[in-house]
């Protein structure tokens, strides 16, 4: 079966600081791969994807991710945080071997500190 | 014109009580699903329908029951609501050709008292 792990629970970054949030997936076939965020009190919105095109997606808001095989990782980030970004992040994999179903990581809440 | 609609927002009532999620979406997408997401944001899928045919039916009491009178369109229905289902409840549709991506409603809060 998929899975998808995020490793950090919570992520606290400063304003203008580097953000990383950490996703692995597991996977014998190489599937499709998202980022959503959530901002309080509203619904998932997609900030980016990976679907065997390019490793390096780039995303909404200055976020991309990097899909690398080796390490069946799919790692977002952003070089300068703002405050807008203080939200849930979730990871989900989707592909022909899970029927293209979704499954979502357990999300990374990031606190942007001014 | 929002995507994927749903309502109510926000949904109190009182347990025992019988309620409905309705949910409508207008990008043309044959698969829709039910998302449950507790107050740790954990998300968990409930229900999937692919053109009114339900075929993902996780581990969820039978209070719950979906309905999809067509492929736009995946209500929910939930009998003798109990404390332990308050949560953000998620209706979301994707297409089932190439890379699927899903897309979320706002979610309908429910609280039961």
């Amino acid at each position: 079966a998929q899975s998808v792990t995020q490793l950090g629970s919570h992520v606290s970054v400063s304003e203008g600081a580097l953000v990383l949030l950490r996703c692995n997936y597991s996977s014998s076939v190489p599937p499709y791969l998202f980022w959503y965020v959530q901002y309080p009190n509203q619904g998932l919105q997609l900030l980016l994807k990976y679907t065997s095109a390019a490793t390096l997606v780039k995303g909404i808001n200055g976020f991309e991710a990097e899909f690398k095989k080796s390490e069946t990782s799919f790692h977002l980030t952003k070089p300068s945080a703002h405050m807008s970004d203080a939200a849930e992040y979730f990871c989900a994999v989707s592909g022909s071997n899970t029927g293209n179903q979704f499954y979502f990581g357990t999300g990374t809440s990031l606190t942007v500190i001014p | 014109d929002t995507a994927v609609s749903q309502t109510p927002k926000y949904l109190v009532t009182q347990m025992g009580n019988d309620k409905s999620i309705k949910c409508e979406q207008n990008l043309g997408h044959d698969t829709m699903y039910w998302y449950k997401q507790d107050s740790k944001k954990f998300l968990k899928i409930m229900f999937s329908y692919n053109n009114k045919e339900l075929i993902i039916n996780e581990t969820v009491p039978n209070r719950f029951s979906p309905k999809s009178p067509d492929k736009a369109h995946l209500n929910l229905h939930i009998n003798s609501l109990e404390l332990g289902d308050s949560a953000v409840y998620f209706c979301a549709s994707s297409s089932s050709s190439g890379a699927n991506v899903l897309t979320f409603g706002a979610g309908s809060r429910l609280t039961v008292l």
